[in-house]
């Protein structure tokens, strides 16, 4: 089955301790984001890669990392998470052939940092 | 600054009545347009995309939205309301020298029996 895996789904956690949300994709996309959602704001982009070992800012990118060594994966890392990084976030990919291709959304990972 | 802006945060709605979800862009050119819906404790599943051609788009789950150039919108419509619609939908925009998705607020959609 196509689709985009988020591990962990829950995470509670405490301020400073390093934590990585991984995702993973098995569709060959090319593009991978990550995007975080908060009430009232939608969906906003933290990190984008248009293929391997290409990564760029998203309009959010403060207090986060990520890599991109293979296709398939685009795990998300904070290096010293912080309250105001409590959020759900949710990874995505998209063939880039088309620019017009949808996004596929993984189920999102719920992320308290106390 | 390319913007999205849903009007409404919360609509409710009587099962078996219409439905209209309004959304409107801010962008020079004509952009991609999308429609995604998010149930509860679920990710975003895609309802309807718009590139280009017939301004009416048909879209899974019964849903259908229009795209009107003169009002920069993209409303989502539904003739009939089902209860299991009762989730968040949100409408995003893609310019086309991007990938980036630029998403509204998103509205809540409540079903009464």
């Amino acid at each position: 089955e196509a689709q985009v895996t988020q591990n962990p789904r829950y995470l509670i956690t405490v301020t400073g301790k390093k934590l990585t949300v991984t995702c993973s994709q098995n569709m060959n996309h090319e593009y991978m984001s990550w995007y975080r959602q908060d009430p009232g704001l939608g969906l906003r982009q933290i990190y984008y890669s248009m293929n391997v070992e290409v990564t760029d800012k998203g309009d959010v990118p403060e207090g986060y990392k990520v890599s991109r060594k293979e296709k398939r994966n685009f795990p998300l890392i904070l290096e010293s998470p912080s309250p105001n990084q409590t959020s759900l976030y949710f990874c995505a990919s998209s063939p880039q052939r088309e620019r017009g291709n949808e996004q596929f959304f993984g189920p999102g990972t719920r992320l308290t940092v106390l | 600054a390319q913007s999205v802006t849903q009007p409404d945060i919360h609509i409710t709605v009587s099962e078996g009545a219409s439905l209209e979800l309004r959304c409107n862009y801010s962008y020079g050119a004509t952009p991609y347009l999308f429609w995604y819906v998010q149930s509860p404790g679920q990710g975003l599943q895609l309802l309807l995309k718009y590139f280009s051609g017939d301004t009416l788009v048909q879209g899974i789950k019964g849903f259908e939205a229009e795209f009107k150039r003169s009002q920069s919108s993209f409303n989502l419509r539904k003739p009939s309301v089902h209860w299991s619609d009762a989730a968040e939908y949100f409408c995003a925009v893609r310019m086309d020298s991007s990938y980036k998705l630029i998403f509204g607020s998103g509205t809540r959609l409540l079903v009464r029996p």
